[in-house]
């Protein structure tokens, strides 16, 4: 049983679709994080919320963590061919970390 | 312009050979890790240190070993390669202090054995 479940896991769209991506737990995270990995490239942060109903904003990527602290998600505007990659969510309830399994997504010109 | 560097980026050998991957940081970070990841999936913890002289091993089982003698220097070390060992290999530091500041990533090691 993986502790940050994720949703889906593959994803196909076309160029200017929009998309949301989700992260459940059935733990409470002190922080959790957002990260992007191309392909043959290690996985890059891209934000990371640490208040209940936070929501952040990264140009064309919106962040919003549950207002429990147990889940996330990421909305992306206007998909582009550049978002193409993994996107992992991360965090850490108590003293370990530990990586989402993962929404692989495919963004077609 | 990367604070994280793994060498080799691809390697291709032969069943029973051993191997290092070498993976170096520039930033102080106390914290180091080793993940295994096929492509497109999950990332599994293999081996992670938290300072000099300390060492763990993760989650998923593996036939690799590691050291930390150095703070910047974390190398992986496969004695006896096999075919099962294909795979993407990551290595990543922290920061940990009051907050988390989130993991930086090398580029990668692709390993394949023949």
């Amino acid at each position: 049983t993986q502790l940050l479940e994720q949703s889906p896991q593959f994803l196909s769209i076309q160029e200017g679709e929009n998309l949301t991506v989700y992260c459940n737990s059935s733990s409470v995270f002190s922080s959790l994080q957002w990260y992007r990995q191309e392909p043959g490239e290690g996985p890059v942060l891209l934000v990371t919320v640490v208040t209940g109903g936070e929501v952040k904003k990264l140009k064309r990527l919106t962040f919003q963590f549950g207002d429990a602290r147990k889940d996330s998600s990421l909305h992306i505007t206007a998909a582009q061919p550049g978002d193409t990659g993994l996107y992992l969510c991360a965090g850490v309830p108590g003293n370990q970390f530990y990586f989402g399994t993962g929404t692989s997504l495919t963004v077609i010109p | 312009e990367a604070d994280i560097y793994q060498t080799p980026r691809y390697l291709v050998i032969g069943t029973g050979k051993k191997i290092t991957l070498e993976c170096s940081q520039t930033m102080g970070h106390d914290k180091m890790y080793w993940y295994q990841q096929d492509p497109g999936m999950e990332l599994h913890l293999i081996h992670y240190s938290y300072g000099v002289n300390s060492t763990e091993k993760g989650d998923l089982s593996s036939e690799s070993t590691v050291s930390r003698i150095r703070t910047e220097h974390f190398p992986l070390t496969l004695e006896s390669a096999r075919p099962s060992h294909t795979s993407q290999y990551l290595c990543a530091s922290s920061e940990w202090g009051q907050d988390f500041y989130g993991y930086t990533f090398g580029s990668g090691t692709r390993l394949t054995v023949v």
